[in-house]
């Protein structure tokens, strides 16, 4: 069985534009969460899909926001890119939103903002 | 508050030696799961091992085992026997199960960084 897959792996943006990151998780996870990991803030919990639906927001400004599709692939975007915003963007699937289920994570991906 | 604490920023290790990398929660939830994670420097996490909060028994996947003592709040990770393969950053985490505000949202901790060597 495939693993969580995102594109692309490496991002180079400048400040100002905005970037959309892609994430296709395991085949049958209806759950997909991203985080935002730094050097300086750790891993952050971006948001959760489920079923298409947001079920629930870390604490980002509203220039992060994403969706999922009928798929269950989720798309991530960032407007407005800041030099804060450069960070390794992972993001997880799971069966559902059960806290009992295990978060598989995909690859990630390298957002440097310039 | 710090839902997840990991109190050991480095660690090192002798090859086919035992280490315990240290874990400690705070919730308020009575039902709860908790993972760790190794991250290579290639940067995927991987997943190792979960412990539910109602399991009575530690979890245990090949060398990796979880000393959970609920009472503590700690849920350490013991990995048997490393391997040089086993040097990475090492995450725990924490998921509320009943908390329908954070329903699936995962805290983890700063990470514990494990070097194994010859």
């Amino acid at each position: 069985k495939a693993g969580v897959t995102q594109t692309p792996r490496y991002l180079i943006k400048t400040r100002g534009q905005q970037v959309t990151l892609s994430c296709s998780p395991i085949s049958g996870h209806r759950s997909v969460s991203w985080y935002q990991q730094t050097p300086g803030q750790g891993l952050q919990f971006l948001f959760e899909y489920f079923s298409e639906t947001q079920r629930n927001k870390g604490n980002f400004p509203g220039r992060f926001s994403g969706r999922q599709f009928s798929n269950s692939r989720s798309e991530m975007n960032v407007s407005t890119l800041e030099l804060g915003d450069s960070a390794l963007y992972l993001c997880a699937s799971s069966l559902g939103l059960d806290g009992s289920y295990e978060q598989y994570f995909g690859p990630g991906t390298r957002l440097t903002v310039t | 508050a710090q839902k997840i604490t990991q109190t050991q920023p480095g660690m090192f290790v002798q090859e086919k030696e035992a280490v315990t990398l240290d874990c400690t929660y705070d919730t308020s939830d009575p039902s709860y799961g908790l993972f760790w994670y190794k991250q290579p420097s290639s940067g995927e996490m991987i997943f190792l091992i979960y412990q539910g909060s109602y399991d009575q028994q530690n979890a245990t996947e090949g060398r990796y085992s979880l000393n959970f003592q609920k009472a503590r709040k700690s849920a350490n990770l013991v990995i048997s026997a490393s391997q040089l393969g086993d040097s990475a950053m090492y995450f725990c985490a924490m998921r509320e199960i009943d908390r329908g505000s954070t329903l699936g949202r995962l805290y983890f901790g700063r990470g514990t960084q494990l070097t194994v060597w010859p």
